[in-house]
């Protein structure tokens, strides 16, 4: 089936440092690509998606190109905040078996960014 | 409004009682979700609903019974819960369930603890 692997984490920064979380995935069919962010105590937010090879989603300074040769969609970010500091997901969406759209996360990453 | 909301924010039941989380969106979305999540986990999927009806049960055990009243509300019923189903249930919705990439709203979860 369908899945997602992510950089193991906890991953620990400074306030300003570039930021990746790695994160590849495995499908039959030609999926669409989602970041997603869980700030603690809360639900998920969509952070970016991309939907088709070489797009590029984009959001609050966080990039990931949807790579097809290396099925990947690593998470990027040139300057990281206090305030960026979540556990991160990775996820693809392909229809099911039964014709309705599946969601598949990643394990999740833990980002803390220090000041 | 983009919200997807969820009742009761917390809930603590004994294995005999039974209980109701409930989601509601009004962003005319046709498809709605049950996902459970356990600490420091991903979330994993449990049911899709698609124009009101249930188009995926990912085997969950009839202890949990989703139901659909309308295309705004989805409604989880709960009965004779093991401790090990405490968790944080989420509802999501979507503008279809069929189309890929479309993007999934989330809301803040039920935090369930089965005493």
């Amino acid at each position: 089936g369908d899945s997602v692997t992510q950089m193991e984490g906890p991953v620990t920064l400074s306030e300003e440092a570039f930021l990746t979380i790695n994160c590849t995935y495995t499908a039959t069919g030609y999926p669409s690509l989602f970041w997603y962010v869980q700030y603690p105590g809360e639900g998920l937010q969509l952070l970016l998606k991309a939907t088709k090879a070489d797009d590029k989603g984009s959001n609050k300074g966080f990039e990931a190109t949807y790579r097809k040769e290396t099925t990947s969609f690593h998470l990027e970010k040139g300057s990281v905040q206090v305030s960026d500091s979540a556990v991160y997901f990775c996820a693809l969406s392909d229809l099911g078996i039964q014709g309705a759209q599946k969601l598949v996360f990643g394990q999740g990453t833990r980002l803390t960014i220090n000041p | 409004d983009t919200e997807v909301t969820q009742t009761p924010k917390h809930l603590v039941m004994g294995m005999t009682n039974k209980k109701s989380l409930k989601c509601e969106q009004h962003m005319g979305h046709r498809a709605m979700y049950w996902y459970k999540q356990k600490a420091k986990k991903p979330p994993e999927l449990m049911f899709v609903y698609s124009y009101e009806k249930l188009s995926i049960n990912e085997s969950v055990p009839s202890r949990f019974s989703p139901e659909c009243p309308n295309s705004s509300l989805l409604n989880l019923h709960l009965h004779a819960l093991q401790p090990e189903d405490s968790a944080l249930y989420l509802c999501a919705s979507s503008q279809e369930s069929f189309g890929v990439g479309t993007e999934a709203f989330f809301g803040q979860g039920t935090r369930l603890t089965v005493v």
